[in-house]
């Protein structure tokens, strides 16, 4: 059974690009998570979708940033955009389940780095 | 080898002695708490968990404490091998979904 999946694990984008990066997850889960990890902290939070559904984005800055989970294919975290600031490394996760009992398996991450 | 106080980023421990990795949490409401292990260039991954109906739970070569009294968490791993250099996250679940990342410790195994 093959893990979360993200691509590009590796991502460049000048200012003002856009930036996709994909998630799909475990073979059988359908909830989905994604992540930040700022250079030398720790992962925050910032959406958590079902197939179709934006379950919470309160994570999510208000502008340039945005997710879906469609019926078929993976998750996509979309920024508009994107500030220098930005770079970062986006961190998907995904479980069976949506409640406390379901553990969050997290893929390898992208590494968005703006120039 | 120990990290003390709230949140010490670096801890160097010698191959086979004990390393002791702490962890303070802020909200005394939260109820489960996890350990993950992030090497470099990967995810996070999953180590051992705790819910606060219990101190202490044991795994493989691992142990994490809880102290909810003063809101400190330790994972302890004995004899610490190479394959232990990483950073170690503690996290908290803020609700049924949502995970609350500490900083990290960075352990460096020297051989």
């Amino acid at each position: 059974n093959a893990g979360v999946m993200q691509n590009p694990r590796h991502l460049v984008r000048r200012r003002g690009q856009e930036a996709r990066l994909r998630c799909s997850p475990m073979k059988g889960h359908s909830h989905v998570y994604w992540y930040r990890q700022l250079p030398e902290e720790g992962l925050k939070f910032m959406v958590y979708l079902q197939k179709e559904n934006i379950i919470d984005e309160s994570g999510m800055p208000k502008e340039r940033f945005s997710a879906e989970f469609p019926k078929e294919g993976p998750s996509i975290l979309r920024i508009q955009q994107v500030v220098r600031g930005d770079s970062a490394a986006y961190f998907c996760a995904s479980s069976p389940g949506g409640g406390s009992g379901y553990e969050q398996y997290f893929g390898p991450g992208t590494r968005l780095t703006v120039t | 080898g120990e990290s003390v106080g709230l949140h010490l980023p670096t801890l160097s421990v010698q191959e086979g002695d004990n390393s002791i990795i702490n962890c303070a949490y802020s909200n005394s409401a939260s109820d489960y708490f996890i350990w993950y292990k992030q090497e470099s260039g990967k995810g996070p991954q999953f180590i051992i968990d705790i819910r606060s109906n219990m101190d202490k739970r044991q795994g493989q070569r691992v142990t994490v404490l809880l102290n909810k009294t003063v809101k400190h968490l330790s994972l302890q791993i004995a004899a610490t091998q190479p394959g232990d250099s990483a950073v170690y996250f503690c996290a908290e679940k803020e609700n049924d979904y949502k995970l609350s990342f500490g900083a990290g410790t960075t352990v460096t195994v020297r051989a």
